[in-house]
């Protein structure tokens, strides 16, 4: 079955540490995108890549980085800058030329936890 | 500055009812309109959607009306079950050509069996 893999599911870290999630979806996406989800928030766009080697700053890049080295695969790095972390990460995916009435195919999440 | 909001963070409907959630927008470029459903700790799952060339979609239970003067829209459930019992979140975009989406703060619907 095709879909977006989230991982780990469950993830805390140390003030003052980096950490990185997962994604990889089997889908044949060009596009990929993380959001971030806070108790009483719409989900919030981190970063986005429409294709290999490319990324875009979404509304609230500050404190995050991504790559997008293979076309299944798209990381993002909470990095120590990140002032606020602790947080439900999602990442999404569209097949390249959908259109805008077609949504995205979400991932399962990761809830992130500053301990 | 909330480009869509939700303003009713939950509601609770008997089965067999209708369940109306609302959501209402600012930014008069938006001429997209998704609607997605989340249970607890999984992702948004796609719903229903409409542009701002039609004022109404249906599909099977669940019908997206938008009313752009007002800047509004609207999904209605019919009838009601208890599997429907989720968050669910209004998106809106312009032609962008990203269709970068703008999530209101999602509506917890609770069906009462």
């Amino acid at each position: 079955d095709g879909g977006i893999t989230q991982s780990p599911k469950y993830l805390f870290r140390k003030e003052g540490q980096n950490v990185t999630l997962s994604c990889e979806q089997n889908l044949n996406h060009d596009a990929m995108y993380w959001y971030r989800q806070d108790p009483g928030q719409g989900l919030r766009l981190i970063y986005y890549s429409q294709i290999v080697n490319d990324f875009q700053k979404g509304d609230i890049a500050e404190g995050y980085s991504v790559s997008r080295e293979k076309k299944e695969s798209f990381p993002l790095t909470v990095t120590s800058a990140q002032k606020n972390p602790t947080a439900f990460y999602l990442c999404a995916s569209s097949r390249d030329g959908h259109g805008p009435l077609d949504g995205y195919t979400f991932g399962s999440g990761t809830r992130l936890t500053v301990v | 500055d909330q480009q869509v909001k939700q303003n009713s963070p939950s509601l609770s409907v008997q089965e067999g009812r209708i369940s109306i959630l609302n959501c209402d927008y600012t930014n008069s470029m938006f001429d997209y309109f998704l609607w997605y459903k989340k249970y607890p700790a999984e992702g948004p799952t796609f719903l229903i959607s409409i542009s701002s060339i039609k004022d109404k979609n249906e599909d099977g239970r669940f019908t997206v009306f938008l009313n752009k003067s007002a800047k509004h829209l609207s999904l209605h459930i019919v009838p009601s079950q208890p599997g429907d019992s989720a968050v669910y979140f209004c998106a809106a975009s312009a032609s962008s050509g990203t269709y970068k989406y703008i999530f209101g703060t999602g509506t917890r619907l609770k069906v009462l069996a």
